[in-house]
């Protein structure tokens, strides 16, 4: 079955400035990457998604980019704010068929203010 | 809309006994997971459903756990007898999709504490 890596497991970064985690995976088939946020005492919530035939896709100060070939995809944000901080979680499906979706084990952020 | 909804919100109980979980999907969704969360394992997908019927079960741990979904508005995670390391944090998550990918919509959680 597909297995996601993530990393780092935990970041800081000073406010104002970029964060970066990274999601590796292992089946090919897989052509449905979303991200998901989780703050304190909550449910995971999407905030972007990308699906293969695209490489990069941008939303306000968050972006995605995914290389099929080096089967990699990353998220970005710019301008970190204190609301940012939260953990962060990378996942991978096949989508049309099935909805099952492989979750990374999650990135810890923190925005130093 | 309220969302997905998840009850009871904390639940302690004492090894042996059985606990259910229950959700309420966004009315119009049409398919139901039931995750789990630990420090340990991360976010683990147990059942997922679509249109009333389980689909994927592969994540159920062991025979101790089943889940049904009687109706389009309602789900239950049963465990039965409970074990400490059944501890942990259960969501319920619902999207309307058909075939395809949709977002999934997570309840706020049930955290589950066997003593």
């Amino acid at each position: 079955g597909e297995n996601v890596e993530q990393h780092p497991s935990t970041l800081s970064v000073q406010e104002g400035d970029s964060a970066v985690i990274k999601c590796t995976y292992s089946d090919s088939a897989s052509n449905y990457f979303p991200w998901y946020k989780q703050e304190l005492g909550k449910g995971p919530q999407l905030i972007i998604d990308i699906r293969s035939n695209v490489g990069e896709k941008k939303d306000q100060r968050i972006a995605v980019t995914l290389n099929k070939t080096a089967k990699h995809f990353s998220l970005h944000i710019t301008e970190t704010q204190p609301e940012d901080s939260a953990v962060y979680f990378c996942a991978a499906s096949i989508s049309f068929g099935n909805e099952k979706l492989t979750f990374g084990t999650g990135t810890r952020l923190t925005i130093i203010p | 809309d309220a969302g997905v909804i998840q009850s009871p919100r904390h639940e302690v109980t004492e090894m042996g006994q059985e606990v259910t979980l229950r959700c309420k999907p966004i009315s119009g969704h049409n398919s139901l997971f039931w995750y789990r969360q630990t420090m340990m394992r991360g976010l683990e997908l147990l059942i997922y459903f679509n249109n009333n019927v389980p689909i994927d079960d592969s994540g159920m741990p062991e025979d101790r756990f089943s889940a049904k979904m009687p109706n389009a508005s309602f789900s239950t995670l049963k465990i039965q007898p409970s074990e400490p390391r059944d501890s942990a944090v259960y969501f319920c998550a619902s999207s309307f999709g058909a075939g395809g990918t949709y977002e999934q919509y997570f309840g706020p959680g049930t955290r589950l504490t066997v003593t």
